[in-house]
């Protein structure tokens, strides 16, 4: 199992762009979450899905879009990149929610400029 | 808003020495989960321990969680050098995980 993995490792980005942050995972989890990490913060809850065609916000949501059409695939897209998003995003899942052990992927650094 | 809050925030000891760290949480919770990251990496879970447990145990690592005082704590004894990371913990409550910013730990060889 390659467990969750996230593509891009890195992007740079110059305000107003938009992209997509891709995360996968083969463990056939429901639920599935993104996370900003900025310094001194720790890990702040952006969107979540408890399974295929649900999704939910989190604390941070503003700027942020999720959908969830397969079990695998949980995407992220920033619709208008602002220097305040810079950050490193953390997709993680686990079987069914957040009471659970987290499953992280590897992380993608996203700057801003 | 975040619950969990680790105290010290950053700690440097000696290999073969033990490292204790502190989360504090605001409301009641269910469990309590601990994770390591090493630096650029993701998160890796080490210890969950549910609100009704009060110590556990996995390998070199030794968690306590009391309710009473809304804290909890991790133990590494015999730290070695693989052990420096920052390490989180995340509190479970009301359907919600929320996370500490974590607590840096260097292991010096």
């Amino acid at each position: 199992n390659a467990g969750v993995t996230q593509t891009p490792k890195f992007q740079v980005l110059k305000t107003g762009q938009s992209m997509t942050l891709q995360c996968a995972q083969d463990m056939n989890h429901e639920y599935m979450s993104w996370y900003r990490q900025d310094p001194g913060m720790g890990l702040r809850l952006i969107h979540y899905s408890v399974g295929a065609g649900i999704t939910d916000q989190g604390e941070v949501p503003n700027g942020y879009n999720v959908s969830r059409s397969t079990t695998e695939d949980f995407p992220l897209r920033l619709l208008s990149a602002a220097p305040s998003q810079t950050s490193v995003y953390f997709c993680a899942s686990s079987a069914f929610g957040p009471q659970e052990t987290q499953y992280f992927g590897p992380g993608t650094r996203l700057l801003v400029l | 808003s975040q619950q969990g809050e680790e105290d010290p925030q950053a700690l440097s000891i000696q290999e073969g020495e033990n490292a204790t760290m502190n989360c504090s949480y605001k409301t009641s919770i269910n469990n309590l989960q601990w994770y390591r990251q090493n630096s650029g990496r993701g998160l890796v879970h080490l210890i969950l321990i549910r609100s009704n447990e009060r110590e556990k145990h996995s390998g070199r690592l030794r968690v306590t969680l009391d309710t009473s005082k809304k804290s909890s704590s991790l133990l590494i004894t015999a730290s070695r050098a693989a052990d420096t990371a920052s390490y989180f913990c995340a509190a479970y409550g009301n359907n919600r995980l929320a996370f500490g910013k974590g607590n840096q730990v260097v292991v010096i060889p």
